[in-house]
């Protein structure tokens, strides 16, 4: 069963369109994670949050912007897509605990042509 | 800085056959967790096992273990009775206990697509 939402699965837009990737947990988890995974690669972190009101900018750079107004959610947002944007959007979450793994959502699929 | 290394892109392995995926890491933190995870062609990141680092026996879930050597800073993943569903790319992780600027972030490392053959 899946505790992390991720919508759409899906998304192919032209060039140029405002887009916001939808992430929502219902484990009440503090922690969330947005990572970034071309096809047979590896995850790149892109944006993190310890909690509400409270974002970090990762590893890779992102031209995406993150809010964490709620708990539960944290979506991402693209002001202009651009076909270098291309990708897989993982979100995932967790507890405090040192040894809780991370929970990701199924993943958005983002074509941008 | 963290490093995570799997030198194999790919694996072959026949049913009901044990295989091991290698992945070495690379960390001045003296606590850390290292975690397996698992991705199907569908695109989904499942969580396989977890070792803290002084944990003193290796980890053991099921049909995957990981043999955990500290001083070599390896932690490679066993697989016993491989079966038809174990195809998937199968990614290593680590992440320094939570403290600092690291905050518990996971980092990957590149992944070893894992095939099960008839």
């Amino acid at each position: 069963e899946a505790d992390i939402y991720q919508t759409p699965r899906y998304l192919v837009i032209g060039t140029g369109k405002k887009i916001t990737l939808e992430c929502s947990q219902t484990m009440g988890h503090d922690k969330m994670y947005w990572y970034q995974q071309d096809p047979g690669m590896e995850l790149h972190l892109i944006h993190y949050s310890y909690g509400v009101n409270s974002t970090e900018k990762g590893d890779l750079s992102s031209e995406s912007t993150v809010s964490r107004i709620r708990t539960e959610h944290f979506p991402l947002t693209l002001e202009s897509a651009r076909p270098s944007h291309t990708s897989q959007y993982l979100c995932a979450s967790r507890d405090l605990r040192s040894n809780s793994p991370l929970h990701f959502g199924n993943g958005t699929r983002l074509t941008v042509t | 800085a963290q490093k995570i290394t799997q030198t194999q892109p790919g694996m072959f392995v026949q049913e009901k056959e044990a295989v091991t995926l290698d992945c070495t890491y690379d960390t001045s933190d003296p606590s850390y967790g290292l975690f397996w995870y698992k991705q199907p062609s569908s695109g989904e990141m499942i969580f396989l096992i977890y070792q803290g680092s002084y944990d003193q026996q290796n980890a053991t879930e099921g049909r995957y273990s990981l043999n955990f050597q500290k001083a070599r800073k390896s932690a490679n993943l066993v697989i016993s009775a491989s079966q038809l569903g174990d195809s998937a790319m199968y990614f290593c992780a680590m992440r320094p206990d939570d403290r600092g600027s690291t905050l518990g972030r996971l980092y990957f490392g590149r992944g070893t697509q894992l095939t099960v053959w008839p």
